[in-house]
């Protein structure tokens, strides 16, 4: 079973178009983070989200924690093609190994968003 | 500023080889860690370390070992290398521990296919 569900797996969208992708959980968050990772490089960190019903904006884009802290969206207004790339939710859970126990980022699987000239 | 390094950028081994992926960061954070990331697959814990001499496993360990002798580098070793490990792996690393809130700083890969 996922921890993360991201929605949709692929979006492909005129510039200048808006759109919004999601990442839902059935268990309660004390966090969650947004990355962007562009072809060829590695996740970059975009926002943190802490407080339910928080938003926060970053340029053209907006972050939403939900009220039970469960899910996120992320918000794109008039997309341009340097938007493209993979978004990727992830939390922080707590996991039980061998060494005991210990917090783990824990990825959605993404949403690969692609923004056409 | 390097921030964390990985090579090499691309590999090909044959089935049964040996080969070491490192990892270099400059940060000096505490704790870093191994990812795979397979296409559709999002990325999943190899293995991690909260400091140096300290490794643990993550979800996906077996074909994998690592080390952790200074605080800058944490090389993947991969012992017999099989197809199922042909994907792109990232390390990373952070200043906190990942519920502290605090990012993660990725590097940007080694993309490796195993024929």
């Amino acid at each position: 079973t996922q921890l993360l569900e991201q929605s949709p797996q692929f979006l492909s969208i005129q510039e200048g178009e808006n759109l919004t992708v999601y990442c839902n959980s059935s268990s309660v968050f004390s966090s969650l983070q947004w990355y962007r990772q562009e072809p060829g490089e590695g996740p970059v960190l975009l926002v943190t989200v802490v407080t339910g019903g928080e938003v926060k904006k970053l340029k053209r884009l907006t972050f939403q924690f939900g009220d039970a802290r469960k899910d996120s969206s992320l918000h794109i207004t008039a997309a341009q093609p340097g938007d493209t790339g993979l978004y990727l939710c992830a939390v922080s859970a707590l996991t039980l190994n061998s060494g005991g126990s210990n917090y783990k980022l824990t990825f959605g699987k993404g949403t690969l968003l692609t923004v056409n000239p | 500023n390097a921030g964390v390094t990985q090579t090499p950028k691309f590999r090909i081994l044959k089935i049964g080889q040996s080969m070491t992926l490192q990892c270099a960061q400059d940060m000096n954070h505490n704790y870093m860690y191994w990812y795979r990331q397979d296409p559709g697959m999002g990325l999943k814990l190899i293995y991690y370390s909260v400091g140096a001499g300290i490794t643990d496993k993550g979800e996906v360990p077996n074909g994998y070992n690592v080390s952790r002798s200074t605080t800058e580098d944490f090389p993947l070793r991969l012992e017999l290398a099989a197809p199922s490990q042909t994907s792109v792996y990232f390390c990373a690393s952070s200043y906190l521990r990942p519920n502290s809130n605090q990012p993660q700083h990725f590097g940007d890969g080694t993309r490796l296919s195993i024929l």
